[in-house]
């Protein structure tokens, strides 16, 4: 199988633009979740979809979305950007929530 | 809430001696645990897992962990560590409820000196 895939692997924005990250999840795998990963404030949840659901939420601000699409691969779009939006942003994929398979990540600066 | 502590920032050791990473955590009902590695500018690789069954998880590269109800704890051992082990560590525990959430510990950068 596949692994989970994550597009682009690096990417620079400037303060104020907007981005959009894909994740591609192991076939067969209806649920995928992001985690933004910072030095300051390790992995934290941004969101999990299932079968284009979203069925849980962080505590981030709402200029961060998702969705997920019929063929279970999933965006999200952070609006407006912040300095501190830079971070390593990774997603899973998962077919049960007894296994995890994460993506190589994207890595998002800021300027 | 759910919670999961990793209590050490860094754990340093020497080429071929033991190793342990340790985890506890919080949470209502039963567990389910992981560990991940992450090189640097890498993803999360999975490790091992307690979902139920024995207290003594069998992993990759070598690494198992124990799982101890009592004590709340699921710490990461080795019984020979290489220079290559070298890396983050994450404890993560599933949330409960129907999402598949995971929680993780704040990492434990692990050395291995030669």
């Amino acid at each position: 199988k596949a692994g989970v895939t994550q597009t682009p692997r690096y990417l620079i924005k400037t303060r104020g633009q907007q981005v959009t990250l894909s994740c591609s999840p192991i076939s067969g795998h209806r649920s995928v979740s992001w985690y933004q990963q910072t030095p300051g404030q390790g992995l934290q949840f941004l969101f999990e979809y299932f079968s284009e659901t979203q069925r849980n939420k962080g505590n981030f601000p709402g200029r961060f979305s998702g969705r997920q699409f019929s063929n279970s691969r999933s965006e999200m779009n952070v609006s407006t950007l912040e300095l501190g939006d830079s971070a390593l942003y990774l997603c899973a994929s998962s077919e049960t929530g007894v296994g995890y398979t994460f993506g190589s990540g994207t890595r998002l600066t800021v300027v | 809430a759910q919670s999961v502590a990793q209590p050490e920032d860094q754990v340093n050791v020497a080429e071929g001696n033991p190793l342990t990473v340790k985890c506890t955590y919080s949470v209502s009902g039963n567990p389910y645990l992981f560990w991940y590695v992450q090189y640097p500018n890498r993803g999360l690789q999975f490790l091992l897992k307690y979902i139920t069954g024995d207290n003594l998880v069998k992993g990759s590269y070598g690494f198992e962990a124990e799982f101890n109800k009592s004590q709340t704890s699921f710490h990461l051992k080795k019984p020979s560590a290489l220079v290559s082990d070298s890396a983050l560590y994450f404890c993560a525990v599933r949330d409960t409820g129907s999402s598949y959430k995971l929680i993780f510990g704040s990492g434990t950068r692990l050395l291995v000196r030669p």
